[in-house]
């Protein structure tokens, strides 16, 4: 059974780096083609991708974050960390990592969330 | 990039049918077979309920199923049920970048 949880502070300060931690089981990130991404959703607003490591370390970016994101895999942990540089208000959300099973375009499992405010 | 369209609620009663439509552009949805639905309730993270346009996940009633005309893609539910009370979100391949788009959700009431 594929489980994925994230973990990190529940509060920032605007200008500050934020990092997330996703920690799973039921799989390994060495196995060919298998990836793990990072999902956003602000309160009541749409998803929205930020990023995707695959298991050769292929590494994908949402376009319009690129330069605030960092991803990156601790395989012997089984963990997936992101960093986001230069926090602001509207980086207010409730963040997801989830798992893709092989080079396919949809997230067949997710975890639970972890919701980060960004307030002085 | 922007988002895929989807309307913004739609509602049915019990045992009834209904559609959610996602429409994007032929640099997405048009182009590709790579559309997937995903279910959210309140305070959940989100389930994939479809994937390559008409798939479903082991576990996924067939109640739910998916389809794709043109550039719009469209979630089916049958015989509703309360426990249907969503939000669901499409998404697609997309050329214009390395990631996927999400659709703006579409929020389901049942009546």
């Amino acid at each position: 059974q594929i489980t994925l949880k994230e973990s990190g502070p529940t509060l920032v300060k605007p200008t500050e780096t934020l990092t997330l931690t996703c920690t799973f089981s039921g799989f390994s990130l060495s196995t060919s083609g298998v990836g793990v991404g990072w999902i956003r959703q602000p309160p009541g607003k749409a998803l929205e991708w930020l990023a995707l490591i695959y298991s050769d370390a292929d590494k994908r970016y949402s376009p319009s974050l690129k330069s605030r994101l960092t991803i990156n895999r601790d395989t012997s942990k089984n963990q997936v960390v992101l960093t986001m540089t230069n926090m602001g208000p509207v980086d207010t959300a409730t963040y997801y990592c989830a798992h893709r099973r092989g080079y396919y375009y949809y997230l067949d499992v997710w975890g639970k969330g972890t919701t980060v405010t960004v307030s002085s | 990039q922007s988002a895929l369209t989807q309307p913004a609620s739609v509602s049915g009663s019990p045992g009834q049918s209904i559609t959610i439509s996602c429409t994007g552009t032929s640099g997405d949805l048009g182009g590709y077979t790579y559309v997937s639905w995903y279910q959210q309730h309140p305070g959940k993270g989100p389930q994939l309920i479809i994937y390559d346009v008409s798939s479903r996940p082991s576990g996924v009633s067939d109640r739910f199923s998916g389809s794709k005309s043109g550039s719009t893609a469209s979630l089916t539910i049958s015989g509703l049920q309360a426990e249907d009370e969503a939000d669901y979100y499409c998404s697609s391949y997309t050329s214009s970048s390395s990631l996927e788009i999400f659709g703006g959700g579409t929020k389901l009431t049942v009546l």
